[in-house]
């Protein structure tokens, strides 16, 4: 059974850049679904920031494409989110995901996720 | 982008009781539809994918339907663990977007 864990800094500075990692374990990180960043707000609804595939291939949220970058480390198992230019909008619990199957971008398995907060 | 609706905001239930939770899309998301349950502090669960297909040990009790544009998720009978946020979530479009979440309280 695959399991997702995410890590990072819980506090970035303004203007700064988000770096988080998800460290996939129980399973490839090549096995051809798409892995996902999702981030809530405290007390706000799910926000889908993008998704990566094992060759690289990304998709991202067009409000917040300019500033957002994801990886993907195969040697490694795991993949990244970066965000530049974060203001106290950002801050927020960060998820990482997997599909439910490779035809449904439904998320069956997600991390615990990490709380980043974005303050001097 | 999808828009996603999701009616109503709060719904208040006696355990046993059945509830019925609505969502809208902008367009047509044909049936690639999911719904999860959210408890505070915790991640996330995936209940129903492809609108009606439950996921791995989710209970008979959660059921969904709809296509196109109007989706309904129903608990038959509430369980006090039932008690939650409840989001849809659409990925026809390679941009997922989710509803605003339903949240389902103890009447």
């Amino acid at each position: 059974q695959v399991q997702l864990q995410e890590s990072g800094p819980g506090l970035v500075k303004p203007s700064g850049t988000l770096s988080l990692t998800c460290a996939v374990s129980g399973g490839s990180i090549s096995n051809n679904k798409w892995w996902t960043w999702v981030r809530q707000a405290p007390g706000k609804g799910l926000e889908w920031i993008g998704e990566i595939y094992h060759s690289g291939t990304t998709n991202y949220n067009p409000s917040l494409n300019s500033r957002v970058t994801i990886s993907v480390d195969k040697s490694k198992n795991q993949f990244s989110l970066k965000l530049s230019s974060v203001t106290a909008a950002d801050t927020a619990v960060y998820f990482c995901a997997n599909q439910v199957t490779i035809f449904a971008g439904a998320f069956d398995i997600w991390g615990q996720g990490t709380m980043v907060t974005v303050s001097s | 982008e999808i828009v996603m609706t999701q009616s109503p905001a709060t719904l208040s239930v006696s355990p046993g009781e059945r509830a019925t939770l609505s969502c809208r899309a902008s367009q047509s998301v044909s049936s690639n539809l999911a719904w999860y349950q959210q408890k505070p502090g915790r991640a996330p669960r995936l209940l129903i994918y492809d609108a009606s297909t439950r996921a791995t040990g989710i209970p008979a009790r959660f059921s969904g339907s709809g296509s196109g544009t109007e989706f309904t998720l129903t608990i038959s009978s509430l369980q006090s663990e039932d008690f939650a946020v409840y989001y849809c979530q659409q990925y026809n479009n390679w941009l997922r977007t989710f509803g605003q979440g339903t949240k389902v309280e103890i009447k």
